[in-house]
């Protein structure tokens, strides 16, 4: 099974300030094809989590260009350019190379 | 607009069981895998159980692998979630998702079930 292990798991930040969030995988989510398999969603309190990148570095649909995606393989990086207060919540990593069975992250706390 | 909208959820009593649903709609539910993902209180995200588009084949995570039943109903374009053998730590929301391109890319707003006596 794939563990994802996310760092800081807490993460106080200043608005305006830029905001940087790990997540390692146990196995390498580098497909053959080139894409490598995973996902970042956003859990504000009290909503349901919703997507922000996918195939590590592409951006969803509505989602904010101060949001990046980076790495490869095993290492990878979400990034705030400036954050703002709206990003508060819960982040999640999230393996899709074994879709339809899913794997999360523990979860990383942004709070301002 | 797509929206899944979970029903179902309340209070049972360990050993009892339950039956989720999820109503879908602004999307062509045939063409789309589903699958339900739990939040304990206080914790992070678990994978439950997905379903193919056909209903042909079904995935379930080892935790609850023999006690519940993922199904899909094409005509009432609706995802259900039997479960049986309740166990305290099945106590969550439980948010039924649309498995898009390699993601899950829209989810419902959560229905609570707590085990408990």
């Amino acid at each position: 099974d794939i563990v994802l292990t996310q760092s800081p798991l807490s993460l106080p930040v200043t608005p305006g300030e830029p905001a940087s969030i790990s997540c390692k995988s146990s196995q390498s989510l580098l497909h053959s094809n080139g894409n490598n398999y995973l996902a970042w969603y956003l859990q504000r309190a009290g909503q349901s989590p919703h997507l922000l990148i996918y195939f590590a570095s592409s951006r969803a649909s509505g989602v904010p260009d101060r949001f990046s995606g980076s790495g490869s393989g095993t290492d990878f990086t979400l990034k705030i350019d400036r954050v703002e207060a709206e990003d508060v919540g819960i982040y999640y990593c999230m393996q899709t190379l074994h879709t339809p069975m899913f794997t999360f992250g523990q979860g990383t706390k942004l709070e301002i | 607009e797509v929206q899944l909208v979970e029903s179902g959820g309340g209070l049972v009593k360990p050993g009892g069981s339950l039956r989720l649903s999820c109503v879908a709609s602004g999307f062509s539910f045939n063409i789309y895998m589903l699958t339900w993902v739990r939040q304990a209180p206080g914790k992070g995200l678990e994978w439950v159980s997905s379903i193919s588009t056909t209903g042909t084949n079904t995935f379930y995570s080892d935790s609850v692998k023999g006690r519940f039943t993922i199904s899909r109903d094409s005509a009432k374009n609706s995802l259900d979630l039997q479960m049986t053998s309740l166990r305290a730590e099945d106590t969550a929301v439980y948010y039924c998702a649309r498995v898009g391109s390699w993601n899950l890319d829209y989810w419902g707003q959560g229905t609570v079930v707590t085990v408990a006596s």
